[in-house]
């Protein structure tokens, strides 16, 4: 299984909007519609950010909003601050029934 | 709350075995599937095993099959992953983590994540 394809950066300045792809296949993105995403700080654990492509898990912000397109997901990231800084990561349940993350994307704030 | 900790990483040399343990509480745990992920130094994520709430239903990813083996008790509130034949590319943060959503035993999602435990396989 290989890895969803994201890119390796991503910048903004505050206040701004910004979004992240994450492309598959018919065998994973495209095929259902249980597209997570994490949010990882470095030396922590991910965190679940959006979840069945376009759901909030409790307690975090509606700023951060999941889509889906054929083979390619996105996060998007509203009125972008400081805090959300971090590194981030697209997955999806696979038709081999597994779980593949993506690449991962560098987020930075100007 | 829930809580996920981990334990049983060290350095081992390659060839060698380890037993990752993963203790979990405020949830029941018997009624959720469960996961291992790993993070190599400076890499990315990686999916490694899921194993149903009953066991029923394992999965592993093609890199470590055959080799790792996860495992559950749910009356001691324990996940497990033992890992064979270790190789220096098994170098990573091993994280437990609770599914969200799972099908037929594999995860759609995972909400909750332990703070990992490190794994190094070098002679």
């Amino acid at each position: 299984q290989s890895a969803l394809t994201q890119p390796a950066s991503v910048s903004g300045s505050p206040g701004q909007s910004i979004t992240i792809s994450c492309t598959g296949t018919s065998s994973d993105v495209g095929g259902y519609n249980y597209v997570s995403w994490y949010q990882q700080y470095p030396g922590k654990a991910p965190k679940l950010m959006v979840y069945d492509v376009n759901k909030w898990p409790s307690g975090v912000s509606n700023r951060f909003s999941g889509s889906k397109s054929g083979n390619t997901a996105s996060l998007t990231i509203s009125g972008l601050q400081a805090e959300d800084e971090a590194d981030y990561y697209c997955s999806s349940y696979t038709s081999s029934s597994t779980y593949v993350f993506g690449t991962g994307t560098k987020v930075t704030v100007l | 709350e829930v809580q996920l900790v981990e334990s049983g990483g060290g350095l081992v040399k390659p060839g060698g075995s380890l037993r990752l343990s993963c203790a979990a509480s405020g949830f029941t745990f018997s009624t959720y599937s469960m996961n291992w992920v790993r993070q190599a130094p400076g890499k990315g994520l990686e999916w490694i095993s899921s194993i149903s709430s009953s066991s029923t239903y394992i999965y592993y990813a093609d890199s470590v099959k055959g080799r790792f083996t996860i495992s559950r008790d749910s009356p001691k509130n324990s996940l497990y992953l033992q890992m064979n034949s270790l190789r220096a590319e098994d170098t990573a943060v091993y994280y437990c983590a609770r599914a969200q959503g799972s099908i037929v035993g594999a995860s759609t999602s995972l909400d909750y994540w332990g703070q990992g435990t490190l794994v190094t396989v070098s002679s």
